[in-house]
């Protein structure tokens, strides 16, 4: 069975880098895509980006070039990198794994809350 | 990008109800059009992709279907454990984009 889980800071302060992990268990993060997605307060939902089974990434332009996402293939893990973060970047931060590309995400983590201030 | 006009943003429906929520999309996606269930407390679950296909158990009573740039989400006989906030997701090109979510109670 494919779980995620999300691990990071619940407290970051503003001008600071975000910085979250997701470990995976029951499957290969060199298979499929893997993503980064956030909830705001107030139920809006937006894609941060993607890294895929060849360590590709696409991010939404959105978050310019203040995003990253990598990872350790040794470990299971990939994570996000979100630098320069306000408090309109505060948010729950979910891992997922697409079903299949552009099939949507099958799997997610429980979500992790992130709050920006100072 | 393209934008998800998701409709209605709250609804009130009694139990084996038939419930619809729809989403335009600003332009044509094909079929890569996703649905989510987001109970309270809990992560999305993806409920149907490919637009009309059932993700693996969910119930049978939940259904999609595609006219033209608007999608629907029907639910058939309305249950309590469908109470949730469900959004809709273009996966056709990135940014992937999401509707504005729909709150679904039970009158």
């Amino acid at each position: 069975e494919v779980q995620l889980q999300e691990s990071g800071p619940g407290l970051v302060k503003p001008s600071q880098s975000l910085s979250l992990t997701c470990s995976v268990t029951g499957y290969s993060i060199t298979s499929n895509y893997w993503g980064w997605i956030r909830k705001f307060p107030g139920n809006k939902m937006e894609w941060m980006g993607y890294i895929s089974y060849s360590g590709s990434t696409s991010y939404n332009p959105s978050l310019k070039s203040r995003i990253s996402i990598t990872r350790d293939t040794s470990k299971n893990q990939f994570f996000l990198q979100l630098n320069s973060v306000t408090t309109e970047d505060t948010a729950t931060y979910y891992c997922a794994r697409c079903y299949r590309y552009n099939l949507g995400f099958a799997y997610w983590g429980q979500g992790t809350l992130v709050t920006v201030s100072s | 990008d393209i934008q998800m006009t998701q409709s209605p943003a709250s609804l009130s429906a009694s139990l084996e109800e038939i419930v619809t929520i729809t989403c335009q999309a600003s332009q044509n996606i094909g079929n890569w059009l996703a649905w989510y269930q987001q109970k309270p407390g809990k992560s999305p679950q993806l409920l149907i992709y490919g637009t009309t296909s059932l993700a693996d158990g969910v119930p049978s009573r939940f259904s999609g279907s595609r006219s033209g740039t608007q999608y629907s989400l029907k639910i058939s006989r309305l249950q309590v454990e469908d109470i949730g906030i469900y959004y809709c997701q273009q996966a056709s090109s990135t940014p992937f984009t999401f509707g504005s979510g729909t709150k679904l109670e039970i009158k």
